[in-house]
């Protein structure tokens, strides 16, 4: 079935430092989501992309949303130790449910 | 505010013991969904309602079942207890069943199973 794949599985980063997490479709998706999960904490929706070629952005989180509408990214400016947390894009799979991708965890050092 | 809350939050069974998860949305969304997170495995669709009285499979349906009888409230069940289902899961809820409808989750339920 349909499935969406993120890269890196895990990031360290030194605070200050920029993020960016990859999110790759097989197939072009109607849309994208992100969703944000702390440690120990559920999944949180950020933001949801729908065009080609899309971006917006949240503070220090930029999102884009590929010209194929294929693959998608979020980027972090400088991050800050409040960052941490694995990061989750979702696309539509069969029966319109979601398809979550494996997420990136993103550890910040201070 | 609560939004959707899950019960328990921790559990330990032993192997063929069975247990009812519980759900709750105040949101008067018309999707439920159950799902499970391992780690590095993302999260896994169990199975999933449309609305009140409906159930159906999702990717990792096997081992568990499920049930609708009011809108509010979707029970996760499991039968007998395996060591594999040892896992964190959590409960989601959407207006609709749009795949453009953000989902919003529970505090999660951490499961063992001994």
């Amino acid at each position: 079935g349909q499935q969406v794949m993120q890269i890196p599985q895990y990031q360290h980063v030194q605070e200050g430092e920029d993020f960016t997490t990859y999110c790759n479709s097989s197939t072009t998706l109607s849309n994208i989501q992100w969703y944000k999960q702390r440690p120990g904490g559920h999944p949180v929706f950020l933001i949801q992309l729908v065009k080609s070629g899309e971006v917006k952005k949240q503070k220090r989180l930029t999102f884009q949303f590929g010209e194929a509408k294929k693959n998608s990214s979020l980027h972090i400016t400088a991050t800050q130790t409040t960052d941490v947390g694995t990061y989750f894009c979702a696309g539509p799979a069969a029966g319109n449910m979601l398809t979550f991708g494996g997420g990136t965890r993103l550890m910040v050092k201070p | 505010n609560a939004g959707v809350t899950q019960t328990p939050k921790f559990r330990v069974l032993k192997t063929g013991q069975s247990m009812t998860l519980l759900c709750a949305q105040d949101m008067n969304h018309e999707y439920m969904y159950w799902y499970r997170q391992d780690p590095g495995m993302g999260l896994r669709l169990i199975h999933y309602s449309v609305g009140e009285g409906t159930t159906a499979k999702g990717e990792v349906p096997d081992g568990y079942n499920v049930s609708r009888l009011k809108k509010q409230n979707f029970l996760l069940g499991l039968e007998s207890a395996a060591p594999s289902q040892t896992s964190v899961y959590f409960c989601a809820s959407s207006s609709t069943g749009n795949s453009n409808q953000p989902q919003h989750f529970g505090d999660g339920t951490r499961l063992s199973i001994l």
